[in-house]
């Protein structure tokens, strides 16, 4: 079966200090990535996305993913993080199957930043 | 331009009840998917619709219905409710030819007592 492994469930960083968070998915076939975002009192919100290239893409707000195809990860950095990167960060995988789609989310992480 | 909408915010029902909850897609897009979220989980997808019809359903029991109408909005009913069926309900747009990128809206919060 398909599924999204997210390793942290909580992770608590100060200001500056680098993030990396681990995204594993099971799937053998083609998928798209992607990193959803949901920060308090808000919608999920769509941070990145992998469909194919560069494995190594950008989003918003200084985050970045690199996608490795031979460990079947995802993971998602940022260089420095800031007190409004508080959130719940959501690794989801499309895989496609007899040519229609939906998004398996990993468990997701909180994330909290203290100033 | 409006993103995906969702009504009710919250409802709060009792156990044995029905609810309908309902979705706007995002303009231009015509697929949407449902997902329920519990809390500290991430959303589990439920059903998609496409052109009117039921075209993929996760693991999710037939007291999980759902409609779409020609304008691509969408319904989600739940029959007989139980009280695992507290959670977040999430609908998801996506627009023609997508590659798999959906747009959520606020959901609907359920609660059942």
């Amino acid at each position: 079966a398909q599924s999204v492994s997210q390793h942290n469930h909580h992770v608590i960083l100060s200001e500056a200090a680098s993030l990396e968070l681990g995204c594993n998915y099971s799937y053998g076939g083609t998928v798209n990535l992607f990193w959803y975002v949901q920060y308090p009192g808000q919608h999920l919100q769509l941070l990145l996305k992998y469909f194919s290239g560069d494995p190594l893409v950008k989003g918003i707000k200084g985050f970045e993913a690199e996608f490795i195809k031979s460990k079947f990860s995802f993971n998602l950095r940022k260089p420095s993080v800031q007190w409004s990167d508080t959130a719940e960060y959501f690794c989801a995988v499309n895989a496609f199957s007899g040519g229609y789609n939906k998004l398996i989310f990993g468990a997701g992480t909180r994330l909290a930043v203290h100033p | 331009d409006a993103g995906v909408t969702q009504s009710p915010t919250h409802l709060i029902k009792t156990r044995g009840q029905q609810v309908t909850l309902r979705c706007s897609p995002k303009s231009g897009h015509d697929t949407v998917s449902w997902y329920q979220q519990a809390l500290g989980q991430g959303p589990q997808f439920i059903f998609q619709y496409y052109e009117e019809e039921e075209r993929q359903r996760g693991n999710f029991p037939d007291r999980f219905s759902g409609h779409q109408f020609p304008n691509y909005s969408s319904e989600l009913n739940v029959n007989a409710l139980l009280l695992g069926d507290s959670a977040l309900y999430l609908c998801a747009s996506s627009p023609p030819q997508g590659r798999g990128e959906q747009f959520f809206g606020p959901g609907t919060r359920l609660t059942v007592l």
